[in-house]
């Protein structure tokens, strides 16, 4: 049973323009999130975190959004480059070590 | 610094054959993962490493796969009697400790075919 979801597998968006990633989850003691980011043939490196006693957390052109009584996760990318273009990775944890990780959205920003 | 590596990259083996997967994480991480991506599914946990405690095993699928890790840092995920749904890339992530809140550093995957 999938206990975080995208269900976007890809996405296409033009250069400048934002870029939306979203995440459901199932869980309702999750209390961190993340989102990592994966280039082909390389492991996801991680992008940006939010705990669960936040609503947003942002860096630089990069802001997540915790909506928990919805149980919905959002990245925000904004300007969107071509360098984001990767498939997009949203996780979750509740208080322990195990991850449990989305399918990913490819992003495909077009220059 | 150098980051996680594992190896071998690439293995293509006959299904029943048994396959060994290894981890070398960041020097001086404490915890260790690893997981699974099969395709079109997300990652998948497997096995989790913190320091001397017993690892936490609840991910693995069967009881064809194991884990050890020798002196807390390299790390040997085997996989025995292979059957063609353990075709998938598994990836190793190692972090400083185990918070629950400390990025996980992932390695590049070992792409595991088998026939």
């Amino acid at each position: 049973d999938q206990q975080v979801k995208q269900n976007s597998p890809s996405l296409s968006v033009q250069e400048g323009r934002i870029s939306i990633l979203n995440c459901d989850y199932t869980n309702s003691m999750f209390d961190y999130f993340l989102w990592y980011k994966k280039y082909p043939a390389e492991g996801p490196t991680f992008l940006i975190s939010i705990s669960s006693i936040k609503d947003k957390n942002e860096d630089g052109r990069f802001t997540v959004f915790l909506n928990k009584s919805a149980k919905h996760l959002s990245l925000h990318i904004v300007p969107s480059q071509p360098g984001d273009s990767a498939v997009y990775f949203c996780a979750a944890s509740a208080a322990g070590n195990q991850f449990y990780f989305g399918t990913g959205t490819s992003l495909t920003v077009i220059p | 610094g150098a980051g996680v590596s594992q190896s071998p990259s690439n293995k293509v083996t006959e299904k029943g054959k048994d396959v060994e997967l290894r981890c070398d994480p960041i020097s001086g991480h404490t915890a260790l993962y690893w997981y699974r991506q099969s395709l079109g599914q997300g990652l998948e946990f497997l096995i989790y490493f913190q320091g001397n405690s017993a690892p936490d095993k609840s991910g693995l699928p069967s009881d064809r796969f194991s884990a050890e890790r020798t002196g807390g840092s390299v790390s040997t995920l085997t996989i025995q009697r292979t059957q063609q749904e353990d075709s998938a890339v598994y990836l190793c992530a190692s972090s400083t400790s185990s918070g629950g809140t400390d990025t996980q550093y992932f390695g590049p995957g070992t792409r595991l075919t088998v026939l």
